[in-house]
């Protein structure tokens, strides 16, 4: 499978417990995002790398959030004193300046975070 | 930053019956992308827009890009219990990087 992995999948957390989640992109993809989604509302945009370059952060990113992507291959996602407002689906997804003109972004399924 | 509006915000439809929904920008974008959400899945890529008046097709699928480029629309002819799912628009920053999604345009199909 080259599709876009992301592990959890699903993750229940207390409140004020540090999580961190790993998304896996498509091989040779040099871009990586992170989307945050909840019911009913679009994907929101989190930050996103450029091979090991994290090159955008969401003004909406608090400080409790933090995104690395070491080797520019995999990311992690972490979250430091959960909150019940951080409860939602975490999205990763992946892309490539190879794939010009097209430049649509490859999503994987997904971390549900529940924070009790 | 870029805002969009897309309507309906959901829609039942008979299968068979086509299905249309709109994607509204009070400014001029430079490209705009479509996804599909089925329900407990997450976004696919369907498509891109870039030029002024573009139409694209794929299969049963039509989509278009207005000719001042602050609307689309994406057109589903004879739907299909398959077709269910939430449909997205999408704007992507000037930098070609990051995306600004509608809330979306969820579809029930009912057979």
């Amino acid at each position: 499978d080259t599709g876009v992995s992301q592990d959890p999948r699903h993750k229940i957390t207390k409140r004020g417990q540090n999580v961190t989640f790993r998304c896996d992109p498509i091989s040779e993809h040099n871009r990586l995002y992170w989307y945050r989604q909840t019911l009913g509302q679009g994907p929101e945009f989190l930050t996103y790398f450029q091979n090991e370059a994290q090159l955008e952060k969401s003004r909406l990113l608090s400080d409790r959030f933090s995104a690395e992507r070491p080797k520019g291959s995999f990311s992690t996602l972490e979250i430091q004193r959960t909150e019940q407002g951080d409860s939602a689906m975490y999205l990763c997804a992946s892309s490539s300046l190879r794939d010009l003109p097209h430049y649509g972004q490859y999503f994987g399924p997904g971390t549900r975070l529940t924070v009790t | 930053g870029q805002q969009v509006m897309q309507i309906p915000q959901y829609q039942h439809v008979q299968e068979g019956e086509d299905f249309t929904t709109y994607c509204n920008s009070s400014t001029t974008l430079s490209n705009i992308q479509w996804y599909k959400q089925r329900p407990g899945g997450h976004p696919v890529f369907l498509i891109q827009l870039v030029k002024s008046g573009e139409v694209k097709k794929q299969k049963r699928l039509t989509f278009q890009f207005g000719e001042a480029k602050k609307n689309s629309s994406l057109h589903i002819t004879a739907t299909q219990t398959t077709d269910v799912g939430t449909y997205f628009c999408a704007l992507q920053n000037s930098g070609y990087s990051t995306l600004t999604f509608g809330k979306g345009t969820m579809l029930l199909v009912s057979p």
